[in-house]
């Protein structure tokens, strides 16, 4: 079936590093890929998607491509700030399964000044 | 402002209680789902629904019961049978059309504990 994997966490940065967090997947159909981040104590927000294969989801700074030849989505930033200092979500939506979502753990990341 | 709406934000429950948890859309999505969340294990599935009075299970159903009556609304109750309630309640509902079509929009959850 379908399911994310992600990097385990947690994960502590200073600021202005360099920011991967690593995101595979397995799917039956064509997915549509998303990384939604959480802050303490509230609900999960969108920060990006990619709809089809090559297509680079981009938000604040954060980036992450598609690639289908390797059926991963990580997230990358160039420059992290402490108000990134959040939890991670990876997530697919397949299309061949009803549109189901199917969510990695999440991946907490510290950004220290 | 359109969004999910969820109440309450926290709540404390004694064992044994049934407690049910609201929430509330005005984005005019036809689906909406459920989810709790535990430390370290993500977001799991409890029911969905894609259409007004029709809802599926998800997989951890047991324990857990809902309604959809009315498309704004999609109340999850935490029945007695659920054995270990205490956790982090996510809803969220989707578009099955237009620029933000399956894309899951998320309320800001409801903290449940069990005394």
């Amino acid at each position: 079936g379908d399911s994310v994997t992600q990097m385990e966490g947690p994960v502590t940065l200073s600021e202005e590093a360099f920011l991967t967090i690593n995101c595979t997947y397995t799917a039956t159909g064509y997915p549509s890929l998303f990384w939604y981040v959480q802050y303490p104590g509230e609900g999960l927000q969108l920060l990006l998607k990619a709809t089809k294969a090559d297509d680079k989801g981009s938000n604040k700074g954060f980036e992450a491509t598609y690639r289908k030849e390797t059926t991963s989505f990580h997230l990358e930033k160039g420059s992290v700030q402490v108000s990134d200092s959040a939890v991670y979500f990876c997530a697919l939506s397949d299309r061949g399964t009803g549109n189901q979502f199917y969510f990695g753990t999440g991946t907490s990341l510290t950004v220290i000044p | 402002d359109g969004g999910i709406t969820q109440s309450p934000k926290y709540l404390f429950r004694k064992e044994g209680q049934n407690v049910t948890l609201s929430c509330e859309q005005n984005l005019n999505h036809d689906a909406m789902y459920w989810y709790r969340q535990d430390p370290g294990q993500g977001l799991r599935l409890i029911y969905y629904s894609q259409i007004v009075n029709d809802f599926q299970k998800g997989d951890i159903a047991e324990g857990y019961s809902v309604s959809r009556e009315k498309k704004e609304s999609f109340p999850l109750t935490v029945t007695s049978a659920q054995k270990n309630p205490t956790a982090f309640y996510l809803c969220a509902s989707s578009s099955r059309q237009g620029a933000g079509a399956n894309v899951l929009t998320f309320g800001a959850g409801s903290r449940l504990t069990v005394l």
